[in-house]
């Protein structure tokens, strides 16, 4: 059965950066049938796409975060993290890992979401 | 860009009601990109909905998407006290790989 675990510091100071890790269990990151992905949610709002990542590396980010965003993968440990440089207090969310589709990408599955909240 | 726009905003129901919830997109998808989430408090979201009609495993067949082009609907057929959750539509832009959320659907108890 699929899992997926977020883990990576619940508290961030403002200009630094955001780093959080997402492992996976019960099936392979190395398949060419999925793209692995980032999603968050603000506190009482909706979900935004931060990025995704498929096992080659290639990486796709939303436009608005593209240049604050890094996604990586490690087939070794079947791991993907997420890197999001410069954050304020807009960047305070719950964030989503995800398995997405490849090449209709619906997510059948998530973390459990992971809080993280950008204070000094 | 494309963008996802949901309505209503909030949908007042009672168990056993129809609840038909609109998600309708500012220019044409193809119908194999269009997805339907279920997110209750403190959960992450759960897939309903693929290829705009496909139910997700284990989804009961009370839950059925519908529509094409720019106008996509998710019907509950009659609700159920579990039912009751925001729920989100979701696009694919396939070149270059990019996802849309709606900003959502809070189904609520009337």
């Amino acid at each position: 059965q699929l899992q997926l675990q977020e883990s990576g510091p619940g508290l961030v100071k403002p200009s630094e950066t955001l780093s959080l890790t997402c492992t996976v269990s019960g099936g392979s990151i190395s398949s060419s049938s999925y793209y692995w992905g980032w999603i968050r949610q603000p506190p009482g709002k909706g979900l935004e796409w931060i990025g995704s990542i498929y096992y080659s590396g290639s990486t796709y980010y939303n436009p608005s975060l593209k240049s604050r965003v890094t996604i990586s993968v490690d087939t070794s440990k079947n791991q993907f993290s997420l890197k999001l440089s410069s954050v304020t207090a807009a960047d305070t969310a719950v964030y989503y890992c995800a398995r997405q589709r490849y090449s209709s990408g619906w997510a059948s599955g998530w973390g459990q979401g992971t809080l993280v909240t950008v204070s000094s | 860009e494309i963008v996802l726009t949901q309505s209503p905003g909030t949908l007042s129901l009672s168990p056993g009601e129809r609840a038909t919830l609109s998600c309708r997109a500012s220019q044409s998808v193809s119908s194999s990109y269009l997805a339907w989430y279920q997110q209750k408090p403190g959960q992450a979201p759960r897939l309903l909905i693929y290829g705009a009609s496909s139910r997700a495993t284990g989804i009961p067949d009370r839950f059925s998407g519908s529509g094409s082009g720019t106008d996509f609907t998710l019907t509950i057929s009659r609700l159920e006290p579990e039912d009751f959750a925001v729920y989100y539509c979701q696009q694919y832009g396939s070149s270059p790989p990019t996802w849309t959320f709606g900003q959502g659907t809070k189904v609520e108890i009337k």
